[in-house]
């Protein structure tokens, strides 16, 4: 399977703790997004990367989010000191440059006790 | 401030039949418009996409229209099968820069009955 994946698919964490999600785009698509869906929403955007340069960040992306892609393919997204409005779906996608398709991964559901 | 609107929460078709699925947006710089399929727990799928160039694109059983002066798009599944039942978002990409993100609207969720 060549479509983008996401690790873990679940996870469920106490209020205060750190979590690490992880994202692998399709082969080769240099750019990046990672967007969150919550109950009864659209995804809504959070960054995007060409190659390893962050290149935009939305105001929904507090101080708590990084989001790294230090060789240009995987990217990872951190949250500190989670709080229980974290809680949601985190979804990756990817595409090629000049191309305006994103193809998404199957999301990280995040739950905050 | 929703740029991409879609106004039914729900849809229920019988199978065989046509479903159609709207949608609106307020910003003249959107380009590109998409529509994401999306079952519980699961990722997005994209179906199928046109650009404002266009306003038409054909994939089988689904149809895009998009009538630019009216900002109103819609997706047409002919005809609609029980695989079909799930929650349909609409996204458009190209308000400015080259960041090409996507804004979605909240879904509508179709249920196909047998």
């Amino acid at each position: 399977d060549t479509g983008v994946s996401q690790d873990p698919r679940h996870k469920i964490t106490k209020r205060g703790q750190n979590v690490t999600f992880r994202c692998d785009p399709i082969s080769e698509h240099n750019r990046l997004y990672w967007y969150r869906q919550t109950l009864g929403q659209g995804p809504e955007f959070l960054t995007y990367f060409q190659n390893e340069a962050q290149l935009e960040k939305s105001r929904l992306l507090s101080d708590r989010f990084s989001a790294e892609r230090p060789k240009g393919s995987f990217s990872t997204l951190e949250i500190q000191r989670t709080e229980q409005g974290d809680s949601a779906m985190y979804l990756c996608a990817s595409t090629p440059t000049g191309r305006q398709t994103q193809y998404f991964g199957p999301g990280t559901r995040l739950l905050v006790l | 401030d929703q740029q991409v609107k879609q106004n039914s929460p729900s849809l229920s078709v019988q199978e065989g039949r046509i479903s159609i699925l709207n949608c609106d947006y307020t910003n003249s710089m959107f380009d590109y418009f998409l529509w994401y399929k999306k079952y519980p727990a699961e990722g997005p799928t994209f179906l199928i996409s046109i650009s404002s160039i266009k306003d038409k694109n054909e994939d089988g059983r689904f149809t895009v229209f998009l009538n630019k002066s009216a900002k109103h798009l819609s997706l047409h599944i002919v005809p609609s099968q029980p695989g079909d039942s799930a929650v349909y978002f609409c996204a458009a990409s190209g308000e400015g820069g080259a960041t090409n993100k996507l804004i979605f609207g909240t879904g509508t969720l179709l249920a196909v009955q047998p």
